[in-house]
């Protein structure tokens, strides 16, 4: 079974300017997950979706972050302006039952890396 | 609202002794407690939960957590360690006091084991 798939990888770009990324959950997987992780902290939960619904994104700077979930597979999320406190890892998770299952197991991507200069 | 705590930054041990890496949470309801690993340049990877049942839960790698509701805690554990676990080590928590709980993690533990 394929994991969750993540690009770019890395992404450095100057402040002010935009980036975007891409997320592709485990098949068949109904919730989403983006995630923020700064250095020495633990994974920050930005927006969450079910299928292509929001279901929580009290914690997304809606002022410059922005996701979307495309016929409830793939996700792209977005920061524009980049500030230099956006340097961090953006991790993307799916799990295959809805998000209000408080039991179900979060599989996590390999994360995109930023750096805003 | 809910939390974990993992008071340890490093802990530091042998190959082939034991080791543990700490945990505690604070919930409103129930607590759903998960611990994931994450290596260098890679995303985190699930290691084992906590739903009900037995408090002792075993998980991948020769891993285990002994879950304690009177102490809140949630360490995770193993009996002989190995090099390649170095690495850093996340508990989290969900709970069900509400609806669309969030996974909310801790501040990381890294694990250096050495020869």
């Amino acid at each position: 079974e394929a994991g969750v798939a993540q690009s770019p990888r890395y992404k450095i770009i100057e402040k002010r300017q935009s980036v975007a990324f891409w997320c592709n959950p485990i098949s068949g997987h109904a919730t989403l997950y983006w995630y923020q992780q700064i250095l020495g902290q633990g994974p920050k939960l930005l927006i969450q979706f079910q299928n292509n619904g929001v279901v929580d994104d009290s914690q997304l700077p809606k002022d410059r972050f922005s996701a979307e979930r495309l016929k409830g597979v793939d996700s792209t999320l977005k920061i524009q302006p980049a500030k230099l406190e956006d340097s961090a890892v953006y991790l993307c998770a799916s799990s295959l039952r809805p998000g209000t299952s408080v039991t179900d197991t979060q599989y996590f991507g390999p994360g995109t890396r930023l750096t805003v200069l | 609202a809910q939390s974990v705590a993992q008071p340890e930054d490093q802990v530091n041990v042998a190959e082939g002794n034991p080791l543990t890496v700490k945990c505690t949470y604070s919930v409103s309801g129930n607590p759903y407690l998960f611990w994931y690993v994450q290596y260098p340049n890679r995303g985190l990877q699930f290691l084992l939960k906590y739903i009900t049942g037995d408090n002792l839960v075993k998980g991948s790698y020769g891993f285990e957590a002994e879950f304690n509701k009177s102490q809140t805690s949630f360490h995770l554990k193993k009996p002989s360690a190995l090099v390649s676990d170095s690495a850093l080590y996340f508990c989290a928590v969900r709970d069900d006091a509400g609806t669309a709980s969030k996974l909310t993690f801790g501040t990381g533990t890294r694990l250096q084991v050495t020869l």
